[in-house]
């Protein structure tokens, strides 16, 4: 099945600096990749997706890229604020039934001011 | 939060009882999803569900149970709680048209 590989574990930047966090997966099928955003004692949301067939997303201050060649896809925030310490999840969704989603084992994300 | 809602928020069992969690979605999302939240874990899919009576394993399936009777309703069985069931369990469901996953609140399980 997939394997989705996040690193780092904690990113720690200050204010304003920019922050990247990197996943890499392993099944070439897979097709779609989203981030979520969890705040402490709170549920996962969706803060930005991309699809296999786009190679870079941007919303506002974040933004996506894919790397589809090296399996791998990238989060940049850039003006980092305190709102954005929170843990960060990438995903990849299998091709087969049901759209399921492989989660990497998440970023914990500091910024300080 | 896409009409997703969890019962109990907050349950502490002992070993070896059984425990049902609960699912409800108001958005007749076709597909949905039974994860836990370990440290160190991320994300990791219990079963999942593409129908009315059509559910499947994920890769952490062993120890649990699901059922789907109702488009709305998903239920998360522990037939007897061990203490490796200790988590935070989630709930998730997608519409068949999009592509997003949304979430429930949780459920913090304490299995002593």
């Amino acid at each position: 099945g997939e394997n989705v590989e996040q690193h780092p574990s904690t990113l720690s930047v200050q204010e304003g600096d920019s922050a990247v966090i990197k996943c890499t997966y392993s099944d070439s099928a897979s097709n779609y990749f989203p981030w979520y955003k969890q705040e402490l004692g709170k549920r996962p949301q969706l803060i930005i997706d991309i699809r296999s067939n786009v190679g870079e997303k941007k919303d506002q201050r974040i933004a996506v890229t894919l790397n589809k060649t090296a399996k791998h896809f990238s989060l940049h925030i850039t003006e980092t604020q305190p709102e954005d310490s929170a843990v960060y999840f990438c995903a990849a969704r299998n091709t087969g039934t049901a759209s399921k989603l492989t989660f990497g084992t998440g970023t914990r994300l500091q910024v300080t001011l | 939060d896409a009409g997703i809602t969890q019962s109990p928020r907050h349950k502490v069992t002992e070993t070896g009882t059984p425990v049902t969690l609960r699912c409800h979605q108001t958005e007749n999302h076709r597909y949905m999803y039974w994860y836990r939240q370990d440290p160190g874990h991320g994300l990791r899919l219990i079963h999942y569900s593409y129908g009315v009576k059509d559910t499947d394993k994920g890769e952490v399936s062993d120890g649990y149970s699901v059922s789907r009777s109702k488009t709305e309703d998903f239920l998360l069985t522990l037939e007897s709680a061990t203490s490796s069931q200790t988590s935070v369990y989630f709930c998730a469901a997608q519409g068949t048209g999009g592509d997003t996953q949304y979430f429930g609140p949780g459920t913090r399980l304490t299995v002593l």
